[in-house]
């Protein structure tokens, strides 16, 4: 099984809708972050969160936010969504026990049209 | 948060080794660099990292220059499955920066 799930996978919806994708986490790391990827591009930060009562923005965080509901389990909801939201999602997380270096590891992916 | 440059493509011939280059100059001495390559839209996958001596792991080699402003990711007998897009990124406290890295592709 993987270690870090995101679902759903690929997600179609329309202007204006609320929209929850979600991530998991089997690995036990105290960190995850919400990332997105525009065509061509590399990924941006939306979210973080350091632990379950630790959130902070990231350089893209307007019109997102997110809920850490367990150490596992970080989602990320947009309130409406817009079709310039359109784009890769990805969770990771990391490990601080590691010391400074923590490296992340990153999810499959949330493919997310908005219409 | 120091920011990376690399070229935008790049081509190998299979078996051969691949060198991928990174320009860090703004890099501070507590700054990480990372490599990650992703294969078409899967998730990035964390290659290796270093923070001034040259580190080796199962998959690549990591070359960082004396002064830290460059390094060099080699590949040493690329196959067509390394074929992605490789990012090399300058690890704050805790934030990956990522610029738009290179696109390798493993010619057979």
């Amino acid at each position: 099984d993987a270690d870090v799930t995101q679902t759903p996978r690929n997600r179609i919806t329309k202007t204006g809708k609320r929209i929850m994708l979600e991530c998991s986490q089997t690995k036990g790391h105290d960190r995850m972050y919400w990332y997105r990827q525009d065509p061509g591009l590399g990924l941006r930060l939306i979210y973080y969160s350091f632990d379950v009562k630790d959130i902070n923005k990231g350089e893209i965080s307007d019109g997102y936010s997110v809920s850490r509901q367990a150490q596992a389990k970080f989602s990320l909801s947009l309130e409406s969504a817009i079709p310039n939201q359109t784009a890769l999602y990805f969770c990771a997380t990391s490990d601080t026990r590691q010391g400074y270096t923590d490296t992340q590891y990153f999810g499959p992916g949330t493919r997310l049209t908005v219409l | 948060d120091a920011k990376t440059t690399q070229p935008p493509s790049m081509d190998c011939a299979e078996g051969r080794a691949a060198n991928l280059p990174c320009n860090h100059s703004t890099i501070s001495g507590n700054e990480y660099v990372y490599w990650y390559r992703q294969i078409h839209s899967q998730g990035p996958q964390y290659i290796i990292h270093g923070l001034k001596n040259n580190e080796t792991n199962e998959m690549a080699s990591l070359i960082i220059t004396e002064d830290r402003k460059s390094s060099t990711l080699i590949l040493p007998h690329a196959t067509l499955r390394d074929t992605a897009v490789y990012y090399c990124i300058v690890r704050g406290a805790y934030k990956y920066i990522f610029g738009t890295g290179t696109r390798l592709k493993v010619l057979a």
